[in-house]
């Protein structure tokens, strides 16, 4: 159990234009996710923490208006980067939140590439 | 803010030897985690630990949490080509988590 899946897995878009990245719980309900950021070869940085039906945690220096954060379902959570810039090229990756066991799992992560 | 820092950053070790990565939190954690990143990969739950003093095995994994639940340690007895990857505590106030910096392993057969 504990399937975290993310979509895209890699995308690739032209400065300006906005991405929207999905992360689902397969198989249990997460009331919690987070959004980490992580560039080579360095840790992972959090950015937000997404609430079923509130509005997410944003890290202090992350403009929630760049990274919109929507977490509309017990198994959904998706990441908007808005108007994309070169400087926005890294590696996402989601987690959920497996309440019950204070334990979170890693969806496979999103690569960002903004020519 | 909170800060968790691990030491020591890089470790290159020879196939057999053992290994040991620390971490320290400027703050008392609710609780730790540990993970593995291999190369391109994303992190991959290890273990948690929530008590103070707690210790707990892995096969040849041996994690630790400090008395003061400030810090923790993950020793790895004779070291496998497979045990490669960036290892990451992660630690736990309330309901969010703070990783680590990270130590990456290097172990040469």
């Amino acid at each position: 159990g504990a399937v975290v899946s993310q979509h895209p897995s890699r995308v690739i878009c032209k400065s300006g234009t906005s991405v929207k990245i999905e992360c689902r719980s397969l198989d249990f309900q997460a009331t919690t996710m987070f959004w980490y950021r992580q560039f080579p070869k360095q840790s992972l940085m959090l950015m937000a923490t997404s609430n079923e039906g509130s509005k997410a945690t944003y890290e202090q220096g992350v403009e929630k208006d760049k990274f919109l954060i929507n977490h509309a379902s017990l198994t959904l959570s998706t990441l908007t980067v808005t108007s994309a810039h070169p400087e926005d090229s890294s590696f996402y990756i989601c987690s959920a939140l497996w309440g019950g066991k204070e334990t979170q799992y890693f969806g496979p992560g999103t690569r960002l590439l903004v020519l | 803010g909170q800060q968790v820092m691990q030491i020591p950053q890089y470790q290159h070790v020879q196939e057999g030897e053992d290994f040991t990565t620390y971490c320290n939190s400027s703050t008392t954690l609710s609780n730790i985690q540990w993970y593995k990143q291999r190369p391109g990969g994303h992190p991959v739950f290890l273990i948690q630990l929530v008590k103070s003093g707690e210790v707990k095995k892995q096969k040849r994994l041996t994690f630790q949490f400090g008395e003061a639940k400030k810090n923790s340690s993950l020793h790895i007895t004779a070291t496998q080509t497979t045990d490669v990857g960036t290892y990451f505590c992660a630690g736990g106030t309330g309901n969010q988590f703070y990783f680590g910096t990270g130590t990456s392993l290097t172990v040469i057969p």
